[in-house]
């Protein structure tokens, strides 16, 4: 069965410290993707990645950057962390374009 | 714009009850459509996915149906039962590259005994 793993279900970082959010795929995909969610809002993509090292901007990709080294994984961090960065970040993969997504659990990001 | 919009917000029925969610959207090029469960504090895990040709798909008492040419969906779900409690959201998706899932806001059910 395929699997995303986000490292942690919930994190309390306090305001101004660097935050990494970790997401590991097992299904050799070559995209993966960060969402952030709020309620109201949807879904809205924050940066997502085809390929090792190449990274590409979604709608709100202020206040955070990402990091692909190796194809399994793909970092988002939070430079800064502020409190309007509390949300839920969701980890997603997908073996083409637009096909075949699969979701982490999330994590529960809560910046105090 | 490329938008997606489902309603209705908030519903609450009764256990054994069925219930219809609607998704209307306006992406284009269509490419396909998903439906998605969302528990809460959990990530999205896919119901369905229709592509232009597909009018109808079932997974298990979920039953999805999709008319392209009024760019409507709908979700049925028959005799719901408690675990049902979700948050349902509808992404469709376009031809045009990675970025390109559209996402709607969701409709929360609630299913009480």
């Amino acid at each position: 069965d395929v699997k995303v793993t986000q490292s942690s279900r919930y994190l309390v970082k306090r305001t101004g410290e660097k935050v990494f959010l970790e997401c590991v795929q097992d299904m050799d995909h070559e995209n993966m993707f960060w969402y952030r969610q709020d309620p109201g809002l949807g879904l809205r993509l924050i940066y997502f990645s085809y390929d090792v090292k190449m990274k590409e901007k979604g709608d709100i990709p202020e206040g955070y950057s990402v990091s692909r080294e190796k194809k399994e994984r793909f970092s988002l961090i939070l430079e800064s962390a502020s409190t309007n960065q509390t949300s839920m970040y969701l980890c997603a993969s997908s073996l083409f374009e637009g096909y075949g997504y699969t979701f982490g659990s999330g994590t529960r990001l809560t910046v105090v | 714009k490329n938008q997606v919009e489902q309603s209705p917000q908030s519903l609450i029925i009764l256990e054994g009850k069925n219930c219809t969610l609607q998704c209307n959207y306006t992406v284009s090029p269509f490419s396909n459509l998903r439906w998605y469960k969302q528990d809460t504090g959990r990530g999205p895990v896919s119901l369905t996915i229709m592509t232009f040709s597909e009018n109808t798909k079932s997974n298990g008492r979920y039953t999805a149906t999709l008319d392209a040419d009024t760019k409507q969906s709908s979700l049925h779900i028959t005799a719901s039962q408690l675990s049902d409690s979700a948050s349902y959201i509808c992404v469709v998706s376009d031809k045009t590259g990675a970025n390109n899932l559209f996402f709607g806001t969701g409709t929360r059910l609630t299913v009480i005994p």
